[in-house]
């Protein structure tokens, strides 16, 4: 298994200013990856972000929007940049361990206002 | 576009009753059926992954069926307790995760 947790697990913030999201894993995952959920929709992949790579994202989503650092193999941040209200959701990291195994954070819970 | 749905989306039951929810996903190019319960500010739990047709799994009052070849797995709690309180969510694995929006259970005492 692996214990992940992020920072802040809440935040309100204004319209136009940007967040940054950390995720810390107790241990060293290669495969490290962003969701997003809206309120009433299904968790939505963003990116994956492995370390030493560019992280690669999901249709839909932009670096511009989501820069992602991924500086080694227990640490990865997400950026939301220029929030609007429609960013406005829970955003979750996770970590894939072999083929089947995936684990999530407890997820940051983002007020645009 | 793949898409993977749940049913109901709400369900509200008793302590002591039983109940079931649907997972429909695509019956082509299947790797894994992943189930997870979301209880409200804490991580998603992985509950069951299943990967055979006809797998059925069991965890305490918790079990799953798949069946691949036509597209469903069915989740089934027996006994609800109100700490069974949580959304579960069903995930169909084709390279990356697939989600469904979650079936949101409320158990009252």
């Amino acid at each position: 298994s692996a214990v992940i947790s992020q920072k802040p697990s809440r935040d309100i913030c204004q319209r136009g200013t940007s967040l940054t999201i950390q995720c810390q894993v107790d241990s060293q995952v290669t495969m490290m990856f962003w969701y997003r959920q809206q309120p009433g929709q299904s968790l939505t992949l963003i990116a994956t972000a492995n370390q030493g790579s560019e992280a690669t994202y999901e249709s839909g989503f932009v670096i511009d929007k989501f820069p992602i650092s991924r500086p080694n193999l227990t640490f990865s941040t997400l950026t939301v940049s220029n929030m609007s209200p429609e960013d406005s959701s829970i955003y979750l990291c996770s970590v894939g361990r072999g083929p089947y195994e995936q684990y999530f954070g407890p997820g940051t819970r983002l007020t645009v206002t | 576009i793949l898409n993977v749905e749940q049913s109901p989306q709400s369900l509200h039951v008793q302590e002591g009753d039983s109940t079931n929810f649907t997972c429909s996903f695509p019956s082509s190019n299947f790797y894994a059926l992943h189930w997870y319960r979301w209880e409200t500010a804490k991580s998603p739990e992985a509950l069951f992954v299943m990967t055979l047709n006809g797998d059925e799994k069991k965890k305490g009052r918790i079990s799953a069926t798949l069946n691949t070849k036509e597209g469903y797995s069915y989740l089934y709690i027996k006994g609800s307790q109100p700490e069974d309180s949580a959304t579960y969510l069903c995930a169909f694995r084709s390279g990356k995760l697939i989600f469904g929006q979650g079936t949101e259970l409320s158990v009252k005492p």
